[in-house]
Order: C-alpha cells, then structure tokens, then sequence
C-alpha cells in the first residue's frame, strides 16, 4: 500500500523561530516525487516544495527546505524565520513517476505561528 | 508556478438542481485534470481523474452519475453535481497536472446545497 504519515496533527512556533515538520511515506516504487503543499485559511492549496526522489540533494526554496531520507523514507519540511504568514495546514504527498500524476496525501499538519 | 483558476467560488443552490464548476489551467496544458472534495480540518479526498478527450476514472465509492466530469479541452476541466442533496455541500478542489509530474490546484468552490 502506498501511503504518508504526518504524526504531527497540530503545531505551533513563535514568530521568527524555526520549525519542523514530520512525513514518512512507504511506496515499494523507487522513482517518485515528493511534496509539501500548503493550505492557509483561504484554502487555496499552495505548492510550497517538490523533491525528486532520484536527487540526493535536498530542496530548498528560500525559508523552506527539505531533509529527504530516501532509505527511511522521510521527508520533513524546515520553516526557518517563521511568519504569521506561514499559519496554515501542510500536507506531505506523493506522485509515482509515469503513473498518471495521482497524489498520495497525508493527514495534514495544522501549523500556527504565533507573534 | 502554474495557475489553476475555478469558477465559481462558491455556490448555493436548491435541492435537486445541478451545479456546473469550471477548472481552467490558465497558463499551461493539461491532458489530466483531478477533482477533489475536502472536508473542515480533513485531507483531499480524491474524487476522479479527468483525461482529455477520454472517459473520467472515478474512484471507489463516487457516483459517475451524479459527479459528471468532462475534460473537453486541454485546459478546461468541469464537475457537474446532479441532482444536488444537502449532504453534497462540501469544498471542491480541482488540479491539474503538468508535464513535470506536479500537481496545480485551483482555489477551490464552497457549495452550500438547501
């Protein structure tokens, strides 16, 4: 079964503190592409970080930046400098390459920074 | 990154009418487009897979014939509710998927069925 786990329901940070949030996924699959999407109170689903499992090096993508552990299958999401901006659900997912673009979602993280 | 529009925002209609929502990818093709439902404080619950100028493959448990899907262009995808109940109030999410193997999503439609 491929599936995400974010263990992690709710998590709050202080304002311009770092903050981590957990992912575990299983997938027998070995080409794939992971990410974490972010849905502020507008709902609108933002793409925050994609990381292609064939690359070692890890994403970033200014305050946000990925620890990819292919073998444990781990991806967690740092949100350095965090802003009052930041407030919102995170969710880790995955693609399998070539296999029609469905994602594979996790339960989501509730984040809230606090000023 | 890619935009994804949504057409409407939100929407409330009668029991039993039908509602159409539009999900355009404003600035790339798409062969295949995804609905999504989402429920408060929950993950997207995917509904099917729109492919262009084929059938939409509906996951288990949706009504084909009450969620009509058409994908008729390569950058416009609808949802139709039929015959809409009360319990089909909910958010809908639509994304598409482009070439780099990632998905865009739209901003969503909050139906509200009375």
């Amino acid at each position: 079964a491929q599936t995400v786990t974010q263990s992690q329901p709710e998590m709050s940070v202080q304002e311009a503190e770092t903050v981590t949030l957990s992912c575990t996924y299983d997938t027998s699959e070995s080409n794939y592409y992971l990410f974490w999407y972010k849905q502020p109170p507008s709902r609108q689903m933002i793409l925050v970080i994609r990381q292609e499992a064939y690359k070692q090096q890890n994403a970033t993508e200014n305050r946000f930046s990925v620890n990819f552990q292919k073998a444990a299958k781990s991806f967690s999401l740092k949100i350095s400098d965090s802003q009052l901006g930041d407030t919102a659900m995170y969710f880790c997912a995955f693609i399998i390459y070539n296999q029609g673009g469905k994602l594979i979602f996790g339960q989501g993280t509730e984040l809230s920074v606090k000023p | 990154g890619a935009v994804v529009s949504q057409h409407p925002s939100r929407v409330i209609c009668k029991s039993g009418t039908s509602v159409k929502i539009e999900c355009r990818s404003l600035d790339f093709q798409a062969t295949t487009m995804f609905w999504y439902r989402q429920f408060p404080k929950q993950s997207l619950m995917l509904m099917a897979t729109s492919n262009e100028g084929s059938k939409a493959t509906y996951e288990q448990g949706v009504e084909k014939d009450k969620f009509l899907i058409n994908h008729a262009s390569l950058t416009l995808s609808t949802l139709t509710v039929t015959s809409a109940h009360p319990e089909d109030s909910s958010f809908y999410i639509c994304s598409a998927f482009d070439s780099q193997e990632t998905q865009y999503f739209g901003p969503g439609t909050r139906l509200l069925v009375l």
